[in-house]
């Protein structure tokens, strides 16, 4: 059992480059989600999905897409990569959220530099 | 939207010293409290989860305590060690069906 995986652990992007950070879970969850990561700032949520072909924006979406075509699979993908994107990015996944919120599970992070 | 925040944003403590550590919300009306412990250059770890009807959660020597009425938490830490020393983010939800509000957390340091 796995848990939460994230690739790559480190990149590399200049200005103007697109890349996609993925992410995957082998626990069989429903709900998961992308975290940004800087300091002062704490964690703020990029998007999330609560089950397969069902995305919604967080708090910080703009510059970022998602999709969700399977329950294993949740990639982040960046169109136009900008410094202001340097950060280190967090998956997470979760059995519920709301009501019968579960624990949260996160990967190990992805630390990008931009450029 | 939900609001959470963690004060102090750094202790510092000697080995041994029992310690509270605090976290603040906007919302009184969450579902459920988390509490996570990130060591530097890591992701999360759950610590404890506790649900709206819950009062408190205890794991080992970490204890939370919900009060939704004042919108507070707090996470005490006993006989805190060495390997202690982390950074102890607070999150709540949203309302309805959305993922974790996370404080900004604070820096523990337990010095031996």
């Amino acid at each position: 059992n796995a848990g939460v995986t994230q690739t790559p652990k480190f990149q590399v992007l200049k200005t103007g480059q697109s890349m996609t950070l993925q992410c995957a879970q082998d626990m069989n969850h429903e709900y998961m989600s992308w975290y940004r990561q800087d300091p002062g700032m704490g964690l703020r949520l990029i998007h999330y999905s609560v089950g397969a072909g069902i995305t919604d924006q967080g708090e910080v979406p703009n510059g970022y897409n998602v999709s969700r075509s399977t329950t294993e699979d949740f990639p982040l993908r960046l169109l136009s990569a900008a410094p202001s994107q340097t950060s280190v990015y967090f998956c997470a996944s979760s059995g519920s959220y709301g009501p019968l919120g579960e624990t949260q599970y996160f990967g190990p992070g992805t630390r990008l530099l931009v450029l | 939207k939900q609001e959470v925040t963690q004060i102090p944003a750094a202790l510092s403590v000697p080995e041994g010293e029992n310690l509270v550590l605090n976290c603040s919300f906007t919302d009184s009306a969450i579902y459920n409290l988390q509490w996570f412990r990130q060591d530097p250059g890591k992701g999360l770890t759950s610590l404890l989860l506790i649900q709206s009807s819950q009062r408190e959660q205890t794991s080992g020597r970490l204890n939370a305590s919900l009060d939704k009425s004042s919108g507070r938490s707090t996470l005490y830490i006993a006989a805190s060690q060495p390997g202690d020393s982390a950074t102890y983010l607070c999150a709540a939800p949203n309302s309805g069906n959305t993922p974790l509000v996370f404080g900004k957390g604070t820096r523990l340091s337990v010095i031996a």
